[in-house]
């Protein structure tokens, strides 16, 4: 039973340029959040997608926008890449409506904006 | 922003040693989850508690919480290398709309 996968580990960008980031969820699950983690910080919610819609947004800027789609899994896109934009990405996956009890997370991509 | 903030930022401990963390949050909770992670990585789930409990146990886990205090603490006994990680705490609020993470402690145990 494989994991969350995300896709690709590393990444390398410029400013002003635009990325997408891949996650495909644990088997079963049909829910997908995104979290943006900077060196020695706790994650920081970005969003969360249930059913190919965004339920709920943390506090990120229109630059950050989602997709999930009908297999459940995810992408996230950053539009405009800013130097503050590097970090490490994570995706979670969980089960129900709720969605937020026991997600499982995949191991992040590296983020990097030069 | 953090809904939550762990102390100590770090400790460093023995083998065979108990390490004790805590985790302070701001609002009202629906539930309080331990998270573990390893070098930067991804996170893996290691306990959650819901608002109406006050303890649980899981292994060599104990978690504490009280509602009235606004904190958690998170109990390792009998602690091994291999749970030298960054820990960190993670809540919910009853209206359900985001999912706040602490800032985390890092646990080394020295062999």
């Amino acid at each position: 039973d494989a994991g969350v996968t995300q896709s690709p580990t590393h990444l390398i960008k410029t400013r002003g340029q635009q990325v997408t980031l891949r996650c495909s969820p644990k088997s079963g699950h049909d829910t997908v959040s995104w979290y943006q983690q900077a060196l020695g910080q706790g994650p920081q919610f970005i969003f969360q997608y249930y059913e190919e819609e965004e339920r709920q947004r943390g506090n990120f800027p229109d630059r950050f926008s989602g997709h999930q789609f009908p297999n459940y899994s995810s992408e996230l896109n950053v539009n405009a890449l800013l130097l503050g934009d590097s970090a490490l990405y994570l995706c979670a996956s969980s089960l129900g409506r709720q969605g937020w009890d026991e997600q499982f997370f995949g191991p992040g991509t590296r983020l990097t904006v030069l | 922003s953090q809904q939550g903030e762990e102390d100590p930022q770090a400790l460093s401990i023995q083998e065979g040693e108990n390490a004790t963390m805590n985790c302070s949050y701001k609002t009202s909770i629906n539930n309080l989850q331990w998270y573990r992670q390893n070098s930067g990585r991804g996170l893996v789930h290691l306990i959650l508690i819901r608002s109406n409990e006050r303890e649980k146990h899981s292994g060599r886990l104990r978690v504490t919480l009280d509602t009235s205090k606004k904190s958690s603490s998170l109990l390792i006994t009998a602690s091994r290398a291999a749970d030298t990680a960054s820990y960190f705490c993670a809540t919910d609020r009853p209206t359900g709309n985001q999912f706040y993470f602490g800032t985390g402690t890092s646990l080394t145990v020295i062999p």
